[in-house]
């Protein structure tokens, strides 16, 4: 069962890009990596997901390198409402062991 | 947009009562997720449904059951609550195979049981 380890927060400014990472040394062959953001009182809402190498879409990308064990979930150019917490899974489709990570609250200062 | 409601925000229920949580989409989705939150632990997945009357255990799902007897609808179920079962549940659904992962959560019911 692939075990997920995130840092616990993260500070940033507006305009910066923000790199967090997600350690998933014993991810299986069948898992998917998928990252959430939540913001409090609300539930998770999905932001991207990929298996290897780098996928994109208009909020954010992320960066799988070829082992697999960690994953990299970029933010361009942040703003003041990116401040949030950030959450990697890592799961097989349809299969009952999803594992979320324990969360990274990331701060975007002024 | 694709809307997932849960029944109640807030519930405060005494140990030993069996509380319903009920979870609603309007999307159509075939696959239904309960989830519960607790600091410092991330979300775990109690069960899930990929289809009426299907469901399959999640990482946690002792001491819970679930009911999905129309598509829309996916209810958790806690037969003799406990203290330990104080936390946040948060039901999502996402559209079917291809898209697994892009799950839509609702905004969670806080349960205390006292």
């Amino acid at each position: 069962l692939a075990k997920t380890t995130q840092p616990i927060s993260m500070d940033s400014y507006e305009g910066q890009e923000v790199n967090i990472t997600c350690s998933h040394n014993n991810i299986a062959t069948n898992d998917y990596i998928t990252w959430y953001q939540q913001f409090p009182s609300q539930g998770p809402r999905f932001i991207i997901q990929g298996y290897k190498t780098k996928v994109t879409n208009e909020v954010a990308s992320l960066f799988i390198p070829a082992d697999r064990k960690s994953s990299t979930l970029s933010l361009p150019r942040v703003s003041l409402s990116d401040t949030a917490v950030y959450y990697c899974l890592v799961g097989a489709e349809y299969g009952n062991k999803l594992v979320f990570g324990a969360g990274t609250i990331l701060r975007v200062k002024s | 947009d694709v809307k997932v409601t849960q029944s109640s925000r807030y519930l405060v229920k005494r140990t030993g009562e069996k509380v319903f949580l009920e979870c609603v989409q309007d999307m159509d989705h075939e696959n239904m997720f309960w989830y519960r939150q607790d600091p410092g632990l991330g979300l775990r997945l109690i069960y899930f449904s990929y289809d009426v009357k299907m469901k399959e255990k999640g990482d946690i799902p002792e001491g819970y059951s679930v009911s999905r007897e129309k598509k829309e609808r996916f209810s958790l179920i806690l037969e003799s609550a406990s203290t330990n079962q104080t936390s946040m549940y948060l039901c999502a659904s996402s559209i079917g195979q291809s898209r697994f992962f892009e799950q839509y959560f609702g905004p969670g019911t806080r349960l205390t049981v006292t």
